[in-house]
Order: C-alpha cells, then structure tokens, then sequence
C-alpha cells in the first residue's frame, strides 16, 4: 500500500484568490491523479498527473484554473486557481501501488 | 466510458447485521474495486476485484465479469462499518484512471 499525505488539510479563502494543495505519496509512483468531491457527492476526476510532462485533464476541468506540478515520482501540487464559491469541495491526491489505488486525506476548501 | 450504478443508495441496520452492496457496470471492466469512505472523509481501498472473489476479514467481494457486476458482502456488522462504499471500475489491469460509482451509505445503528 501507500501512505499520502496532503497540506493543507482544510482551508477558507477568499474568492479571487488561489490556493495550492500539496500531495505526498512515502514511495515511488507512476500514476498520480487529483479529484473533487462536493459533499454528498461521488468522486470526479480532475486530471492526472504526469511526471516530466503536462497533466491530462478531464472534460470539464481547465489547466487555468486548475494548474498542476508532478516535478517527480512522490510529489505533486494542485493549486485552485481565481477561486469562487462553486469551487468549496473536498479535493483529494491518489495514486497507485501496484493495481491498487490508494487516496489521501483530502483537503476540505470553503471559498467566501 | 463506463458507467456505475451501485445499490441501494441508502442503507440502514443494525449492529450484527449482513449486508450485500451492488455494483453494476455498463461494459466489461478488467480493474475493478472497492472503497470504504469513513465518516471522517478518508477513502480505504478494501478490494481490488476483477473477477472472482475474495475475503478479508468480515469483508468479502464477488465480481462475476461476464456480467458486469460486483457484490460486497459485510457480516456481523459494527459501527465502525459506517460510511459510504463506492466501487469504481477501469479497462485496464490498473495504474489507470477509475469510473466511480454513486456510492452506498451504510449506517449502522448500536
């Protein structure tokens, strides 16, 4: 398995600005991804993360406003870029060990 | 891509009870599993379960691929089974992006 960790754990930010969510994973990994969860929700794929090039986005998600750094195997950043209310969600790293997907613990966002 | 639907959507019991959670996909998958979401928002990978089946402790997972379906099985539940269960499935044989399902919430009264 994997162990991840992610800072901040929960923030509240003013809209307009952004906000950088770190993701740390304790070995090697090739796939990374970045998710959001409104509350009560499933879980929607941002992008993956790739290491030494551009991240994938899905449909629906922007590399302006969702910028994001893979700047090696263990490591990887998203920022919340020009945030508004609609972007208060719990945002959360993954990556996988072996065939296994292994999550971490979420940042909790609250956008005034 | 594929789609997920798992039921039922909602799931109350008491402690002690069984449990059978379900999940159905639109198209073969060959990277299946599932998740556990405590209350506390942390998802913990339980199974990965292409095909057949598998147990851990009071958990157990079935997935019969030829028609695209997956059971998790709780026994002797307990509070600390409580949460929300989601099973997300893939194409490939891992190291992939995952669909995820809409999720069960499990409440398990004392």
């Amino acid at each position: 398995s994997a162990v991840i960790s992610q800072k901040p754990s929960r923030d509240i930010c003013q809209r307009g600005t952004s906000l950088t969510i770190q993701c740390q994973v304790d070995s090697q990994v090739t796939m990374m991804f970045w998710y959001r969860q409104q509350p009560g929700q499933s879980l929607t794929l941002i992008a993956t993360a790739n290491q030494g090039s551009e991240a994938t986005y899905e449909s629906g998600f922007v590399i302006d406003k969702f910028p994001i750094s893979r700047p090696n195997l263990t490591f990887s950043t998203l920022t919340v870029s020009n945030m508004s209310p609609e972007d208060s969600s719990i945002y959360l790293c993954s990556a996988y060990t072996g065939y296994r997907e292994f999550f971490g613990p979420g940042t909790r966002l609250t956008v005034l | 891509g594929i789609q997920v639907e798992q039921s039922p959507p909602d799931l109350i019991l008491q402690e002690g009870a069984n449990s059978t959670l379900r999940c159905n996909f639109s198209d073969s998958v060959n990277n299946l599993q599932w998740f556990h979401q405590n209350p506390w928002g942390q998802l913990i990978n339980l199974f990965y379960i292409p095909s057949g089946t598998k147990q851990n402790g009071r958990l157990s997972a079935t997935t019969v691929a030829t028609e695209r379906y997956s059971l998790l099985y709780i026994s002797s539940s307990q509070t600390t089974d409580s949460g929300v269960y989601f099973c997300a499935g893939g194409t490939n044989f891992g190291n992939e992006k995952l669909t995820f399902g809409t999720g069960t919430r499990l409440t398990i009264i004392p």
